[in-house]
């Protein structure tokens, strides 16, 4: 298994609901990413997680909150949104923080905020 | 800090076109270098990497070389198709401290094939 497993691929949201992203990777990857990307811009970074222990907060609201249960699963949990966080989140994962290596990014979810 | 610059896009070329899309980079350490193909409504998708100088990154026809005297990888591809239209990221791998490496990415550069 060579891929980064991310649901849903599509999220419609309200500002007062709360819900949640999933990451999953089975290539035995110790650090994982969370990344948020705007139209026609790069990823931004929002967490690392290296070895299940959160690594780099990139001053993420706490609207935003990150979660690793396991070595294979990254969860970003939602809530109380604005419309501007509207955009695609991307998970990725990597064999290490230590290692100057490409990272396997999911195919995102889409996610819209109204 | 690290950064990278690559030319602004839009691209537009004819199938069987020759493509090049310029990056350079700035970086403290001794990066790895990247590109990435982010086909419309996808995530990223590594296309090739190179980690040390002169090392020559290649797949589905796209090549690029790690040059550390002009600090550029360019990627290059004789002759593009029609699936080819994506956008192209350039980015390094480097050691942000502590032993950490993080991925930096440029802008992107958005390439439309037509036939």
């Amino acid at each position: 298994d060579t891929e980064v497993t991310q649901t849903p691929k599509h999220l419609v949201m309200g500002m007062t609901n709360k819900k949640s992203l999933k990451c999953e990777q089975h290539m035995g990857h110790r650090a994982m990413y969370w990344y948020k990307q705007k139209a026609k811009k790069p990823p931004e970074l929002m967490f690392v997680y290296s070895y299940e222990k959160l690594s780099i907060n990139e001053s993420v609201p706490s609207r935003f909150s990150p979660e690793c249960p396991n070595s294979s699963l990254l969860n970003l949990h939602l809530h109380a949104l604005q419309p501007e966080d509207s955009a695609l989140y991307l998970c990725a994962s990597s064999r290490g923080i230590e290692r100057a290596e490409g990272y396997t990014f999911g195919s995102g979810t889409r996610l819209t905020v109204v | 800090g690290d950064s990278v610059t690559q030319m602004e896009g839009p691209v537009t070329l004819s199938e069987e076109a020759f493509l090049t899309i310029n990056c350079t980079y700035t970086a403290t350490g001794y990066p790895s270098l990247f590109w990435y193909v982010q086909y419309p409504g996808e995530g990223l998708q590594l296309l090739l990497k190179a980690t040390k100088a002169d090392d020559k990154g290649s797949n589905k026809g796209f090549e690029a070389t790690y040059r550390k005297e002009t600090t550029s990888f360019h990627l290059e591809k004789g002759s593009v198709q029609v699936s080819d239209s994506a956008v192209y990221f350039c980015a390094l791998s480097d050691d942000s401290g502590a032993g950490s490496y993080q991925l930096t990415f440029g802008k992107g550069t958005k390439l439309s094939v037509i036939p």
